[in-house]
């Protein structure tokens, strides 16, 4: 398998603009999570999905912030309208079942100038 | 509520010293621990995990971590730095439910010849 992929890998946007990150889990995978890593929070979990359900999004900061997951080999981080200080890395994480590690991808960096 | 606490944000040594990484956990449930790796621009990488099995956990590139119960700790250490360890290093505890990694602030390991 090839990973966790995420598109794009650097995202550079004005503000007021409308911003997707999307993800493709591992195959199998029954858990896909979104982070946002900065600075001055660290790794911060914004939402998780288990079999494509919407499990916790107590971590998303704001309504202008909404994630999907369509089906089990997709999903999308949506911000709109973006603000300077949602500039971070946005990773996308799956794992194939509870109390187990999760797996990363490359993460996307976005820039809201 | 699940927490790890990693002390000290940055940590040097020289190559061929021990490393030695701390991280403290609260936990109400028996907790399933990690630790990841991350490289400048990468994605987080897992090191090793404790999953209740033995407390002493071996990992990737010569790195271990001792579960110890009594001290509420789980850290992270290496005998003899390489200077491709440097990195910054996670510590992450599963959530209550087992369904969600909730990670420490990192510690930034740097390394020098």
């Amino acid at each position: 398998d090839a990973g966790v992929i995420q598109s794009p890998r650097h995202e550079v946007t004005e503000m007021g603009q409308e911003v997707t990150l999307r993800c493709k889990p591992i195959s199998g995978h029954d858990y896909l999570f979104w982070y946002r890593q900065t600075m001055m929070r660290g790794l911060e979990l914004l939402i998780y999905f288990n079999n494509n359900v919407p499990i916790d999004d107590s971590g998303m900061p704001e309504d202008r912030f909404s994630a999907k997951m369509p089906n089990a080999s997709f999903s999308t981080l949506k911000i709109q309208p973006s603000e300077p200080r949602d500039s971070a890395v946005y990773f996308c994480a799956s794992s194939p079942r509870q109390n187990t590690e999760a797996f990363f991808g490359q993460g996307t960096r976005l820039t809201v100038v | 509520a699940q927490s790890v606490t990693q002390l000290g944000s940055h940590v040097s040594v020289s190559e061929g010293a021990l490393v030695l990484l701390r991280c403290n956990y609260s936990s109400s449930v028996p907790p399933y621990l990690f630790w990841y790796v991350q490289y400048p621009n990468q994605g987080l990488q897992l090191l090793l995990k404790y999953t209740s099995a033995a407390t002493l956990v071996k990992g990737i590139n010569g790195f271990e971590a001792e579960f110890k119960k009594s001290e509420t700790s789980f850290h992270l250490t290496k005998p003899s730095a390489h200077m491709s360890d440097a990195a910054e290093y996670f510590c992450a505890v599963s959530n209550k439910a087992g369904t969600a990694l909730i990670f420490g602030k990192g510690t930034t390991l740097s390394v020098s010849s």
